[in-house]
């Protein structure tokens, strides 16, 4: 089973919303990952959690705002977004190895979100 | 900065055909490369992988080629199906930090 669950799909918010989106792997992955991609572009990595801890923060605003509560669950919680932000968020998640070394990342479906 | 290129935006092959698909990239840091075969409105699906110990991965019809000398990498589709139809990322992987970067992407049109 290589599943990432992802909701909502679909998500339509105006600035001054406050709205969460939800991912969830029960692959037993120790890291997990939030990208961003818009139209006819390749994902961009935003953060990364690894063993619920935040190891990457792609100079994200802060506006985006990541939650880790447990090994299974990702967060992102959103606020007073611009419509700049409207794309597809994409959640992924890996083993992480010995070392620390992660491996081949799955993603889920992704949200779409629009913000208007 | 675009670490992984794929110059080639889109490609159309026949079907039964052999698909090409280049990928370049930079940084010779990069261990791990992997393409991932999207759909539009999908999350990228995990096509194939090779490690940069080796300079060749098969998997049925798919098949990845890594020459590092070159920083080059290429996947082989064969034979080439409507089915593959879709956006082809490559990307490439720094295991020891957790950081993964995608090229552009390329667009494989299978005709009947």
């Amino acid at each position: 089973d290589t599943e990432v669950t992802q909701t909502p799909k679909h998500l339509v918010m105006g600035m001054t919303n406050k709205k969460s989106l939800k991912c969830e792997q029960h692959m037993g992955h120790r890291a997990m990952y939030w990208y961003k991609q818009k139209a006819k572009k390749p994902p961009e990595l935003m953060f990364v959690y690894s063993y619920e801890k935040l190891s990457i923060n792609e100079s994200v605003p802060s506006r985006f705002s990541p939650e880790c509560p447990n090994s299974s669950l990702l967060n992102l919680h959103l606020h007073a977004l611009q419509p700049e932000d409207s794309a597809l968020y994409l959640c992924a998640s890996s083993r992480v190895l010995a070392g620390g070394i992660t491996d081949t990342q799955y993603f889920g479906p992704g949200t779409r979100l629009t913000v208007l | 900065d675009q670490q992984v290129k794929q110059n080639s935006p889109s490609l159309s092959v026949q079907e039964g055909r052999i698909s090409i698909l280049n990928c370049d990239y930079t940084n010779s840091m990069f261990d791990y490369f992997l393409w991932y075969k999207k759909y539009p409105a999908e999350g990228p699906t995990f096509l194939i992988s090779i490690s940069s110990i080796k300079d060749k991965n098969e998997d049925g019809r798919f098949t990845v080629f890594l020459n590092k000398s070159a920083k080059h990498l290429s996947l082989h589709i064969v034979p080439s199906q409507p089915g593959d139809s879709a956006v082809y990322f490559c990307a490439a992987h720094r295991g020891n930090n957790n950081d993964m970067r995608f090229g552009a992407g390329t667009r494989l049109t299978v005709k009947p």
